[in-house]
């Protein structure tokens, strides 16, 4: 499984856009770069997947460049209610779908 | 997608006791997982709870400390044996997909031993 490297933490304003960019750069061909959510006191909640280019859903975008070894997570105008920690995972799904958390990025969302 | 439950929401033990933590979904699913969350931390990987034979078990987790039961496609239990308070954290289970890195979470469950 890939390593993955992002902040510790960013702070932003309700309204702004908010880019989390991860760093992979031993990523594996079949590998494929997905991000969690957290909120406080909850479970994660797998919010966006992505193998190249760009990957857009309700929640968020994915930028990823061609040569794969990073990944950037784009939040269009947050609100307080995204405030939570977001995690950057790759892997290709296999060995039973296993998922390995790095240390995420916290991201707090102020008024 | 999946809705998980967990019981007990949360949990005050005395140290030496054991907590049996039990794991609910709506949906038969073949995989099923067990990780830690400690205060403040990421999530880390226990086992992958099996059905019908033993769980499978990462590096640094035992099946004598982290005992797991996994009677059917959509139930399981973990147990924290001769709990000490540095297993105090947030014990979560969660369910695979068909999709690669997909998982539905449980709400966890937030245990503190004193």
């Amino acid at each position: 499984l890939a390593k993955t490297t992002q902040p510790i933490s960013m702070d932003s304003y309700e309204g702004q856009e908010v880019n989390i960019t991860c760093s992979h750069n031993n990523i594996a061909t079949n590998d494929y770069i997905t991000w969690y959510q957290q909120f406080p006191s909850q479970g994660p909640r797998f919010i966006i997947q992505g193998y190249k280019t760009k990957v857009t859903n309700e929640v968020a975008s994915l930028f990823i460049p061609a040569d794969r070894k990073s990944s950037t997570l784009s939040l269009p105008r947050v609100s307080l209610s995204d405030t939570a920690v977001y995690y950057c995972l790759v892997g290709d799904g296999a060995a039973g779908n296993k998922l390995t958390f790095g240390g995420g990025t916290r991201v707090l969302v102020k008024p | 997608s999946a809705v998980i439950s967990q019981k007990p929401s949360r949990d005050i033990c005395q140290r030496g006791t054991s907590l049996t933590i039990q794991c609910q979904v709506d949906s038969q699913v073949t995989m099923m997982f067990w990780y830690r969350q400690q205060p403040g931390q990421s999530l880390t990987l226990i086992a992958t709870a099996n059905q019908g034979s033993e769980a499978t078990y990462e590096s640094g987790f035992v099946i004598d400390k982290f005992p797991i039961s996994r009677p059917n496609l959509t139930f399981s239990t973990l147990t924290v044996s001769n709990m000490s308070p540095e297993d105090s954290s947030i014990y979560l289970c969660s369910v695979g997909t068909e999709k690669p890195n997909e998982q539905f979470f449980g709400p966890g469950t937030r245990l503190t031993v004193l």
